[in-house]
């Protein structure tokens, strides 16, 4: 079983659509998690943190249910620019060699 | 700042053919890591570095070499390549070992045939 799961998509929605993405994380100790987004033939950058209380981030908002060990990132009002693969980050604790990358997935925004 | 560069950008090798990926950071980043990327796997750590002449081994590390002896360069070695190698291979920095947003080079795409 991966240590990070994300359904790899593609999730294909019209602009101004609202779409959600959801990742399952299987390290209970998990300390840190994150969103990157990696444009097609680029390299990953970090969207946006994910914290335990929420938070947002313009059109962006990223949420963390320990409980259930599941991250979500939220994505209101899509713009053809959002069209992207979105990475889900999870590390064991802030060390740069503990960050464990989930799959991604694939948003396409259509006209 | 030119951040993080590699190269090449695209590197064909055939079978048992050695060859070292460039990476280079003008951030004065002590973590430096390289990736490498498969379709549907998400990105697995090879070998990283905390600072200037210490490195250790990632998730994946069989097969790569690496070393640090500046700050600024972290080369990955492929000693014998092999089909198995091929990739695309992404270098990362960060201020520290403990900063958790990692600064990606533009990767180098390793067909080995």
């Amino acid at each position: 079983r991966k240590e990070v799961e994300q359904d790899p998509g593609p999730f294909n929605v019209p602009e101004g659509a609202t779409v959600a993405f959801n990742c399952t994380y299987s390290n209970s100790a998990s300390q840190s998690f994150f969103w990157y987004r990696q444009d097609c033939r680029k390299e990953p950058k970090l969207l946006m943190s994910v914290y335990s209380s929420g938070n947002e981030d313009g059109r962006f908002t990223a949420q963390l249910n320990r409980a259930s060990q599941y991250i979500s990132l939220l994505i209101r009002d899509s713009k053809l620019s959002d069209s992207a693969t979105y990475l889900c980050v999870v590390a064991y604790n802030n060390a740069g060699n503990m960050l464990t990358f989930g799959g991604g997935t694939r948003l396409m925004v259509k006209p | 700042n030119a951040g993080v560069t590699q190269t090449p950008k695209f590197q064909v090798l055939k079978t048992g053919q050695s060859m070292t990926l460039q990476c280079a950071q003008d951030m004065n980043h002590e973590y430096m890591s390289w990736y490498r990327q498969d379709p549907g796997m998400g990105l697995r750590l090879i070998h990283y570095s905390v600072g200037a002449g210490i490195t250790d081994q990632g998730e994946v590390p069989n097969g790569y070499n690496v070393s640090r002896s500046t700050t600024e360069d972290f080369p990955l070695r492929l000693l014998s390549a092999a089909p198995s190698q091929t990739s695309v291979y992404f270098c990362a920095s960060s201020p520290t070992g403990t900063s958790p947003e990692q600064f990606f080079g533009p990767g180098t795409r390793l067909t080995v045939l």
